[in-house]
């Protein structure tokens, strides 16, 4: 149980374009999700929290109408990273935390690779 | 805001041996939960093993069992018997209960080495 993916695992595009990541819950309901940005060899660093129903809130420094997040249902976050350019290059990282789950944990999806040519 | 360390960037260790992982953290809550998590060449992060800051047992999870000293604010993970497969970057975070985020160490890469 408690599977997240991600699609696609891996991007190219050219600069100027937008970028739609996918990310799903497979066998459990997430209120929240989590989107994180992950340099080679660097921790994880938290960009926003997808709440279903609501607006995304976004950390300190993350461009809002840069990398739009929609949580349209309670297994479907996506981010939209729009006018990419070479900087947005990196390893994009998911997260879902289960609705009725008293462990608070949260499952990561299998990350996506962007390329901004 | 919680701040967690970890300060051994890299770490080798022979196969079937033992090596421990530190980690310390930060906080003013009472009642948190720590995680360690394991990142595989794949890159995808696997948990690996959680504590609750209420229990006083320390988790153990097979092979993997941590040692957490909560006046230290320390969490440690001990890997036993080694194996190639654990060969990955580890890191410790810790969960906020106001907002569910995870603040994350800077990690640990363990080599095993047969």
């Amino acid at each position: 149980g408690a599977v997240v993916s991600q699609h696609p695992s891996r991007v190219i595009c050219k600069s100027g374009t937008s970028v739609k990541i996918e990310c799903r819950s497979l066998d459990f309901q997430a209120t929240t999700m989590f989107w994180y940005r992950q340099f080679p060899k660097q921790s994880l660093m938290l960009m926003a929290t997808s709440n279903e129903g609501s607006k995304a809130t976004y950390e300190q420094g993350v461009e809002k109408d840069k990398f739009l997040i929609n949580h349209a249902s309670l297994t479907l976050s996506t981010l939209t990273v729009t006018s990419a350019h070479p900087e947005d290059s990196s390893f994009y990282i998911c997260s879902a935390r289960e609705a009725k789950s008293s462990t608070d944990t949260q499952y990561f999806g299998p990350g996506t690779r962007l390329t901004v040519l | 805001a919680q701040t967690v360390t970890q300060s051994q960037p890299e770490m080798s260790v022979q196969e079937a041996e033992t090596v421990t992982l530190s980690c310390t953290y930060d906080t003013s809550e009472n009642n948190y939960y720590l995680f360690w998590y394991k990142q595989p060449p794949s890159r995808q992060m696997i948990l690996v093993i959680r504590q609750e800051a209420y229990k006083q047992q320390n988790a153990t999870e097979n092979r993997f069992s941590v040692n957490f000293q909560k006046a230290a604010k320390s969490f440690s993970l001990k890997i036993s018997d080694s194996q190639l497969g654990d060969t990955a970057m580890y890191f410790c975070a810790f969960f906020r209960s106001n907002d569910y985020k995870l603040s994350f160490g800077a990690g640990t890469t363990v080599t095993v080495r047969a």
